[in-house]
């Protein structure tokens, strides 16, 4: 069974462009979540879609955007970059069963972006 | 407000002792924890998890202890191995609501 895919893998910006990042969730899976990794901050939880609903969002500025669509691929989008939002961002998925916080979630290998 | 903390950002052991890895949450509505292990390059992967109707939990080498007075977890990991090597994240969550996730401990083992 294939892995949770992200693309693209690195990613440079400048000031004040948008970017879109992809997420193909594991086969089944229905929920997907998107993370941001930045150094000492750990995981921060950018939102949850589940079946094509936006489940639960993070404390991020509307600059931060996503949606899912009906085979589960999800994308994200940032919107003004700024230089803070250089990190890496991870995408997760988690069986198709309930959604809970219990369901494992198997991640994808990040995209790093740097924004200049 | 950090709701899960790992106030070690990083840890050294040598290879055959025990390695500690500690957790803080102060959310007593949290019911479930885990622990992932991330490699650089790679998204992080599932560890070990356990409920709070449990205190231990065990898989191999890996040992999850909660203590829910204290708002404490830790792993523990016997014998460390040059593979253990990793940054190794906590992460809590109850309900539907999402995982809160720690910093993270970079563990180090020496040869």
């Amino acid at each position: 069974k294939a892995g949770v895919t992200q693309t693209p893998r690195y990613l440079i910006k400048t000031r004040g462009q948008q970017v879109t990042l992809s997420c193909s969730p594991i086969s089944g899976h229905r929920s997907v979540s998107w993370y941001q990794q930045t150094p000492g901050q750990g995981l921060q939880f950018l939102f949850e879609y589940f079946s094509e609903t936006q489940r639960n969002k993070g404390n991020f500025p509307g600059r931060f955007s996503g949606r899912q669509f009906s085979n589960s691929r999800s994308e994200m989008n940032v919107s003004t970059l700024e230089l803070g939002d250089s990190a890496l961002y991870l995408c997760a998925s988690s069986s198709p069963a309930s959604g809970t916080s219990t369901d494992t979630q198997y991640f994808g290998p990040g995209t790093r972006l740097t924004v200049l | 407000d950090q709701q899960v903390k790992q106030n070690s950002p990083s840890l050294s052991v040598q290879e055959g002792r025990i390695s500690i890895l500690n957790c803080d949450y102060t959310n007593s509505m949290f019911d479930y924890f885990l622990w992932y292990k991330k490699y650089p390059a790679e998204g992080p992967t599932f560890l070990i998890s356990i409920s709070s109707i449990k205190d231990k939990n065990e898989d191999g080498r890996f040992t999850v202890f909660l203590n829910k007075s204290a708002k404490h977890l830790s792993l523990h990991i016997v014998p460390s191995q040059p593979g253990d090597s990793a940054v190794y994240f906590c992460a809590a969550g109850w309900g539907n609501y999402q995982l809160i996730w720690g910093a993270g401990t970079k563990l180090i083992i020496k040869p």
